[in-house]
């Protein structure tokens, strides 16, 4: 079954620091990923995608994410954290099943609390 | 703005009531898409529209619930015989035809039934 897993409910991170948010995925075929940002109250907003290419894949708000194909993963990472990075992120993979349209799996999300 | 827009943000119903929610995608976007987010949970796929057509339903989409994209243009998802379980952030989403973009979601319309 193809699915998308975010192991940690919350990653707490001070200020300035690195941080990382995981996400493992199971997809038939190659997998096309994205991760996703959510505040509250509202939609999402895009951060970055891995559809083929460099597996350092470099997207918005200085976020970028690495595929590991052996390790089916795909981390979220931000080299120094902002408060206001503090947020829901949801790492997503296209069903292996669509017929090439956005039709995503969601994992359960991850809590980002950046600390001052 | 051109992002997607949804309408309206939230809605209190009544168990029992129907409701409708309107999404207007990315002008140039043909592909529209229907998710549901409950609370702790990532968004479930409701239902895929290619123009006009409804491509794919997900077996979430019960009897009680219905989308149309009319003319291609905006969509709107109606739930009939509102029920608690109903309860969720229903978001839209769109993207182009072309190539392996990223689908732009809307703002969402968060559904309390009581």
């Amino acid at each position: 079954a193809q699915s998308v897993a975010q192991p940690e409910d919350q990653v707490n991170v001070a200020e300035g620091n690195p941080l990382t948010v995981k996400c493992t995925y199971s997809v038939s075929g190659n997998p096309y990923l994205f991760w996703y940002v959510q505040y509250p109250n509202r939609g999402l907003q895009f951060l970055l995608k891995y559809i083929t290419g460099d597996n350092l894949v470099k997207g918005s708000y200085g976020f970028e994410a690495e595929f590991n194909k052996s390790q089916t993963s795909f981390h979220l990472k931000k080299p120094s954290a902002l408060v206001s990075d503090s947020a829901l992120y949801f790492c997503a993979v296209r069903d292996g099943s669509s017929g090439g349209y956005n039709k995503l799996i969601f994992g359960a999300g991850t809590r980002l609390a950046v600390h001052p | 703005d051109t992002g997607v827009s949804q309408d309206p943000r939230h809605k209190i119903t009544k168990r029992g009531q129907n409701v409708t929610f309107r999404c207007d995608p990315i002008s140039e976007h043909n592909r529209l898409y229907w998710y549901r987010q409950t609370l702790g949970q990532g968004p479930e796929f409701l239902t895929y529209f290619q123009n006009e057509a409804q491509l794919e339903k997900s077996r979430l989409l019960s009897d009680r619930f219905s989308a149309e994209r009319p003319k291609g243009s905006f969509s709107t998802l109606e739930i009939q015989r509102t029920e608690q379980g109903d309860s969720a952030m229903y978001l839209c989403a769109s993207s182009p035809r072309t190539g392996y973009t990223e689908a732009f979601f809307g703002q969402g319309t968060r559904l309390t039934v009581v």
